[in-house]
C-alpha cells in the first residue's frame, strides 16, 4: 500500500465549476498536510496547508482534513483554465520529511 | 526577498560520472531537504540537512550524499550515475520556527545518457 494515494486523473472540469481532489494517507501519526500545485516542467508551489480536522479556506481553495478517516481533500471553486496543473498531496509525518502522492492532473476546459 | 535558488538549471551527464547540485535556501530558513522527481511521479525524499548534519534520509543508496554549509546552503552529490538517476532534483527549504513549511526551488533537471 502506498503511503499517500491520489487519483492520477486527468480530472476534467468545465470553467467555473468546482474541482474536487482527494488524498488518503496511511500513517496515523501524520500531523501536517499540504497541497502543492505543479505546472508542467515547473517545481511544486505551496497552495494550502492544514493541521487540524475540518475545513480551511483560502480564496478559491478549500482544504478539508479528516484524521479519523485519514483523508485530505482540496476543492477549487470557480475553476479557471490557469488552474490546469498537477496537484500534489503531501503529508509530513516522521520528522520534517514530506511524503507525496503521485499527483492528480486537473484540466479546466473553457 | 529571494526564494529558494538552485543551480544549475539543466545538466547532462553520462553513466558513471559524478554530479554536484547546489541550493540556497530562502532567507530566514535553516533546513534544506532534497527530493527526486521522476517524470509523471510525485517527489521522493532523498535527505534533509539541519545544523550542517544529515538529519533524515529516504530510501536512496549511498551514491547520494550531501552537505550543508554554515550559511545554510546545501549541495547534493551523486556518484556513479545511472540512467535511472535522470530526474528533476528539487531542493526545499524550511524553518522549524515557521512550522516547517517547505518551499521549493525551481529544480535541476538531470539527464544521464
Amino acid at each position: 500500500q502506498k503511503e499517500v494515494e491520489q487519483n492520477s486523473g486527468p480530472l476534467s472540469v468545465p470553467e467555473g465549476a468546482i474541482a474536487s481532489l482527494n488524498c488518503t494517507y496511511s500513517d496515523r501519526g501524520s500531523q501536517s498536510f499540504f497541497w502543492y500545485r505543479q505546472y508542467s516542467g515547473k517545481s511544486p508551489e505551496l497552495i494550502m496547508s492544514i493541521y487540524s480536522n475540518g475545513d480551511k479556506e483560502d480564496g478559491r481553495f478549500t482544504a478539508q482534513l479528516n484524521k479519523a478517516s485519514q483523508y485530505v481533500s482540496l476543492l477549487i471553486r470557480d475553476s479557471q483554465p490557469s488552474d490546469s496543473a498537477t496537484y500534489l498531496c503531501a503529508v509530513n509525518s516522521a520528522g520534517n520529511k514530506l511524503t507525496f502522492g503521485g499527483g492528480t492532473r486537473v484540466l479546466v476546459k473553457p | 526577498d529571494a526564494g529558494v535558488t538552485q543551480s544549475p538549471t539543466h545538466l547532462i551527464k553520462t553513466r558513471g560520472q559524478q554530479v554536484t547540485l547546489r541550493c540556497s535556501p530562502k532567507s530566514g530558513h535553516d533546513t534544506v531537504s532534497w527530493y527526486q522527481q521522476a517524470l509523471g511521479q510525485g517527489p521522493q525524499f532523498i535527505f534533509q540537512y539541519y545544523e550542517e548534519e544529515e538529519r533524515q534520509r529516504g530510501n536512496f543508496p549511498d551514491r547520494f550524499s550531501g552537505h550543508q554549509f554554515p550559511n545554510y546552503s546545501s549541495e547534493l552529490n551523486v556518484n556513479a550515475l545511472l540512467l535511472g538517476d535522470s530526474a528533476l532534483y528539487l531542493c526545499a527549504s524550511s524553518s522549524r520556527v515557521l512550522k516547517n513549511i517547505q518551499y521549493f526551488g525551481a529544480g535541476t533537471r538531470l539527464s544521464v545518457l
